[in-house]
């Protein structure tokens, strides 16, 4: 059974630039959250999704938005970047009402 | 709000020594509590989680932690640190129970030494 799995693993985008981040959630999981971990740092609430719809949103601004697809996937979009969005962005997955997420690997965002 | 403390950014322990991590919480309802570990250049994966049942938690590798209401603490144990051990450690709180979003600590970073 695959984990959560996430793409690109590293992606080096110049300031004011558009980036997509992808993740597949575990089998059989439909919640999918978004986290943004800087430097030194521990990882940060972006947003959740659950049935394709946003349900939960941290303290990020809009240029931050993100989609649910019917097979539970979900892509993190970043318009406008700066050279602080810099950071690994991790995806994790849950079961339906259930607490525990579980975490992919990461993709390594490099703005210059 | 919730929130999450975690006392010293870096622990170096010997091998074979004790293993304590420090987490103290804040919650305005009872809490769901977590320990990640995130190994160099990889994303996190689970240790152990509190949700209400014992207040000592049993998880991977060795590890334990007890909740303790009193002392809104959560710390992370393992009796005997091994090389492997080396990594960061994350403590994490939710309240909402059902996947509602984590809040974690900015981290330990544990060193074993021989």
């Amino acid at each position: 059974d695959a984990g959560v799995t996430q793409s690109p693993t590293h992606l080096i985008k110049t300031r004011g630039q558009q980036v997509t981040l992808r993740c597949s959630p575990k089998s059989g999981h439909d919640t999918v959250s978004w986290y943004q971990q800087a430097l030194g740092q521990g990882p940060q609430f972006i947003f959740q999704y659950y049935e394709e719809e946003e349900r939960q949103r941290g303290n990020f601004p809009d240029r931050f938005s993100g989609h649910q697809f019917p097979n539970y996937s979900s892509e993190l979009n970043v318009n406008a970047l700066l050279l602080g969005d810099s950071a690994l962005y991790l995806c994790a997955s849950s079961f339906p009402l259930v607490d525990t997420q579980y975490f992919g690997p990461g993709t390594r965002l490099t703005v210059l | 709000a919730q929130s999450v403390t975690q006392l010293g950014s870096h622990v170096s322990v010997s091998e074979g020594a004790l293993v304590l991590l420090r987490c103290n919480y804040s919650s305005s309802v009872p809490p769901y509590l977590f320990w990640y570990v995130q190994y160099p250049n990889q994303g996190l994966q689970l240790l152990l989680k509190y949700t209400s049942a014992a207040t000592l938690v049993k998880g991977i590798n060795g590890f334990e932690a007890e909740f303790k209401k009193s002392e809104t603490s959560f710390h992370l144990t393992k009796p005997s640190a091994h090389m492997s051990d080396a990594a960061e450690y994350f403590c994490a709180v939710t309240e909402g129970g059902t996947a509602s979003k984590l809040t974690f600590g900015t981290g330990t970073r544990l060193q074993v030494t021989l």
